[in-house]
């Protein structure tokens, strides 16, 4: 089984700050790793996704992730936020080979304050 | 191309009552999922459809729940009767592939319910 850790509950910063939400997850196999956003009152959209190949993963609005084997992390990071980035965001793990077993971290909500 | 469409967006229902949940899937896409998200559990899987068969319904919580999909086009989640524990946010999600590494999963915007 999969599990996700995403080790802040909710982050708060400034406006054109650098921010970084953390995930670690744990799993016997070898897994697919997603960051999912949900803005207020709507469903949830992907921002990137780790498959294979180069670690560091690029995705919408700016935002990238690291994937880190040897520490289990998939981190979030962009280097200047905006007002408009305040959301949930959700770090989700599957086993490769299954897609469906998708398994969430339980989110981190970000606010960015002016 | 439309995404994930689901009705109600919001319903109030009474203890009791019988609700039901609509979503439309993507077009082309075979896979379709229904999740629960509550504040205290987070996003859980309640079933998982392929090719309009039920693969994987062990997360739903009880009988009280039943999911179908009749067609590549439409699916519905019942809660009958409903209690005030089922107050949550459910979401529809469709994916192009079956069980295919890797897929990006398309959520709908939501039905929120409340069962008063």
């Amino acid at each position: 089984a999969q599990s996700v850790t995403q080790l802040d509950s909710q982050v708060p910063v400034f406006e054109e700050a650098p921010v970084e939400l953390r995930c670690n997850y744990s799993s016997s196999v070898s897994v697919y790793l997603f960051w999912y956003v949900q803005y207020p009152n709507q469903g949830l959209q992907l921002l990137l996704k780790y498959l294979s190949g180069s670690t560091l993963v690029k995705g919408i609005n700016g935002f990238e992730a690291e994937f880190n084997k040897s520490q289990t992390s998939f981190h979030l990071r962009k280097p200047s936020v905006h007002i408009s980035d305040t959301a949930e965001y959700f770090c989700a793990v599957t086993p490769r080979g299954s897609n469906y077993k998708l398994t969430f971290g339980k989110g981190t909500l970000l606010t960015v304050n002016p | 191309d439309a995404g994930v469409i689901q009705s109600p967006r919001h319903e109030v229902t009474e203890m009791g009552q019988e609700v039901t949940l609509r979503c439309k899937p993507i077009s082309g896409h075979n896979s379709l999922f229904w999740y629960r998200q509550t504040m205290m559990r987070g996003l859980e899987l309640l079933i998982y459809f392929n090719n309009n068969v039920p693969i994987d319904d062990s997360g739903m919580p009880e009988d009280r729940f039943s999911a179908k999909m009749p067609n590549a086009s439409f699916s519905t989640l019942k809660i009958q009767p409903s209690e005030p524990r089922d107050s949550a946010v459910y979401f529809c999600a469709s994916s192009p592939e079956g069980p295919h590494s890797g897929n990006t999963i398309y959520f709908g915007e939501g039905s929120w319910l409340t069962v008063v």
